[in-house]
């Protein structure tokens, strides 16, 4: 079973116009890590935030912006008037501490597109 | 900054080839992992390994093989390429433990004809 769903598989917006990115996930575990990564065209994988489960309280870094919601098992992450250099694919991933290791299990991604 | 650097951009190989792909950390993380990248799939694990001369097995280790003799470096060999193995390989470093991000390398593009 996918850990990891992220329905979207392409989104196109105008720049300026705010955009979220949906991640549902699958675990027992009670103790787990969400993260969001960025892959620009240039194809290099780019960490953007960790959250774990116990801490739900919502995280702002300027025109990004996490919801995490235990209650939907959702982390979803908006961007704030979009700009062209957004445009990528951005990947939501899972990691579970109860196998000691920080293996990610990811999502499929979300391919954005910012049309100047 | 982390340092994740891989052999090659892009490689073209024929099949029944032996392939070397080579991924070099810098920050003297004890993991290292080898992702391969394909449309609609995301990234799906290949191998990993949490010390020297240490490897597990991913999601999809059939066909390939690794190798880790030293700390900061990890090879991901392919023994007889074949064409299904065209794909995008990332590889990845990071420190023990659930909470620890991965680094990323800029991935190498494989095509094998």
């Amino acid at each position: 079973a996918q850990k990891v769903t992220q329905a979207q598989t392409e989104i196109s917006v105008v720049e300026k116009e705010d955009v979220t990115l949906d991640c549902v996930y699958e675990t027992r575990d009670t103790t787990y890590y969400l993260f969001w990564y960025k892959q620009p065209p240039s194809g290099e994988l780019v960490f953007l935030i960790r959250r774990n489960s116990f801490d739900e309280q919502n995280e702002i870094s300027g025109r990004y912006s996490w919801n995490f919601q235990k209650s939907t098992s959702s982390f979803n992450f908006t961007i704030t008037a979009s700009q062209v250099v957004d445009s990528a694919v951005y990947f939501c991933a899972l990691s579970e501490a109860r196998t000691g290791a920080n293996n990610l299990f990811f999502g499929t991604g979300t391919r954005l597109t910012v049309i100047p | 900054d982390v340092k994740v650097t891989q052999s090659s951009r892009y490689l073209v190989k024929r099949t029944g080839e032996k392939v070397f792909l080579e991924c070099v950390q810098d920050m003297d993380h004890e993991n290292m992992f080898w992702y391969r990248q394909d449309p609609g799939l995301g990234l799906r694990l290949i191998y990993f390994s949490y010390d020297v001369k240490m490897k597990e097995k991913g999601d999809i280790p059939e066909g390939y093989s690794v190798s880790r003799e030293k700390k900061e470096r990890f090879s991901l060999i392919l023994e007889s390429a074949s064409t299904n193995q065209t794909s995008m390989y990332l590889c990845a470093s990071s420190f023990g433990g659930a909470l620890n991000e991965q680094f990323f390398g800029p991935g190498t593009r494989l095509t094998v004809l």
